[in-house]
């Protein structure tokens, strides 16, 4: 089955303790991307990466850093959160940042509370 | 630089009633448009895309939308809501119009009546 997979789903640290949050996506897709959800702002991206070992930021980078060393993963990385990085977090995927034929494949979200 | 617009922020209507959400985008020739859905606790789902051609798509759930070039819109519809539509909507532009990234709505929230 077609997936992209995030973890953890729920999440709640302290503030300056570093984290990971894990994205997996089983298409073999090129491009990946992270957003987070805020009530009444809608997403916004975070980071994406068109393919292995590119990254770009997106508009929100702030506090945050991204990998991408294999296709099928793209971790998002807060090396010192804060209570403002309090949010939903979406990773999604898609054959490539060409709209074409391309959709966009989200993760069930991560819930992250940061105190 | 592109943008999308969801006028309403949260709307409620009757089980069986028909819906209507609105989205308005700023891009000077035609964009490739999407309508996204987040249930309770989900994540994003696409509802249905356009691309060119016949201006109005049909996509899942029974859910339809309509491109107006004159209106620069992009409005999903469905004739009769069910309770199991309660979610959040997006609609969606890549910023370069047919490629790149995606720039989001700021949603709306339907809620559902019995």
């Amino acid at each position: 089955e077609a997936q992209v997979t995030q973890n953890p789903r729920y999440l709640i640290t302290v503030t300056g303790k570093k984290l990971t949050v894990t994205c997996s996506q089983n298409m073999n897709h090129e491009y990946m991307s992270w957003y987070r959800q805020d009530p009444g702002l809608g997403l916004r991206q975070i980071y994406y990466s068109m393919n292995v070992e590119v990254t770009d930021k997106g508009d929100v980078p702030e506090g945050y850093k991204v990998s991408r060393k294999e296709k099928r993963n793209f971790p998002l990385i807060l090396e010192s959160p804060s209570p403002n990085q309090t949010s939903l977090y979406f990773c999604a995927s898609s054959l490539s940042a060409g709209w074409a034929k391309n959709i966009q494949y989200f993760g069930a979200g991560t819930r992250l509370s940061v105190l | 630089a592109q943008s999308v617009t969801q006028p309403d922020i949260h709307i409620t209507v009757s089980e069986g009633a028909s819906l209507e959400l609105r989205c308005n985008y700023s891009y000077g020739a035609t964009p490739y448009l999407f309508w996204y859905v987040q249930s309770p606790g989900q994540g994003l789902q696409l509802l249905l895309k356009y691309f060119s051609g016949d201006t109005l798509v049909q996509g899942i759930k029974g859910f339809e939308a309509e491109f107006k070039r004159s209106q620069s819109s992009f409005n999903l519809r469905k004739p009769s809501v069910h309770w199991s539509d309660a979610a959040e909507y997006f609609c969606a532009v890549p910023e370069g119009g047919s490629q790149g990234n995606l720039i989001f709505g700021k949603g709306t929230k339907l809620s559902v009546k019995p």
